[in-house]
């Protein structure tokens, strides 16, 4: 059974730092381009960043260029984001999801997600 | 903002259908990139429920179907049931912005 678990979210100062980590198990993690996903309470969807299977390709939406990065552990099976410099409008549920990959871009799972709040 | 746009929301009577609407442009949907859609339930993660514009993934109900055209993308339940009350998205890339793009959702509503 494929699973995604975040952890790692917690209530952080603006301009603080925090590292989320996503536990995957279930299938071959190295074999997947890895996403994440934010949503702050009641609102909508936001793709924050992407990783390739191999760790070597990035993308990142741009409201977090420069301040968060993504990265992975292959042998670990784990999934991370670093999480800089953060703002109040960074407060979101984080979600890991997997791409399902093989021409298609699709996120066909998805962990339960984290809680970031950014307040003083 | 997002750039692909959803109506806030959408209700119907059990068994009726209803039809959500995904407007993108020529960057995203009307370049030729893939339309995917999701579910999430109050509580919880989203949940995959059409990929590649039109494909439902194994054990999603034949009630849903999905369709694309343009740069617009539809999500068409059929015989609503309660139990498909919940948020939905529209999901695709963008070639401008050189990233992800959700839709702005869609609650959906059984009377």
């Amino acid at each position: 059974e494929v699973q995604l678990v975040e952890s790692g979210g917690d209530l952080v100062q603006p301009g603080g730092s925090l590292r989320l980590s996503c536990a995957a198990s279930g299938f071959t993690f190295s074999s997947h381009y890895m996403h994440w996903v934010r949503q702050a309470p009641g609102k909508g969807l936001v793709w924050v960043s992407r990783i390739s299977d191999d760790g070597t390709g990035t993308m990142y939406t741009d409201s977090v260029k420069g301040r968060f990065t993504i990265s992975r552990d292959n042998a670990k099976n784990t999934l991370y984001l670093q999480m800089n410099s953060l703002r109040a409008e960074d407060t979101a549920f984080y979600y890991c999801a997997r791409e399902t990959g093989g021409h298609h871009d699709d996120f066909d799972y998805w962990g339960q997600g984290t809680l970031v709040t950014v307040s003083s | 903002q997002s750039v692909l746009t959803q109506p806030p929301s959408v209700s119907g009577a059990p068994g009726q259908g209803v039809t959500i609407s995904c407007s993108g442009s020529t960057s995203n949907i009307g370049a030729g990139y893939d339309v995917h859609w999701y579910q999430q339930l109050p509580g919880t993660a989203p949940k995959l429920l059409i990929y590649a514009n039109s494909n439902r993934p194994s054990g999603v109900p034949d009630r849903f179907s999905g369709s694309k055209s343009g740069t617009s993308a539809s999500l068409a339940i059929t015989g609503l049931q309660a139990e498909d009350e919940g948020d939905y998205y529209c999901h695709s890339y963008d070639g401008s912005l050189r990233g992800y793009v959700f839709g702005t959702g869609t609650k959906v509503t059984v009377l």
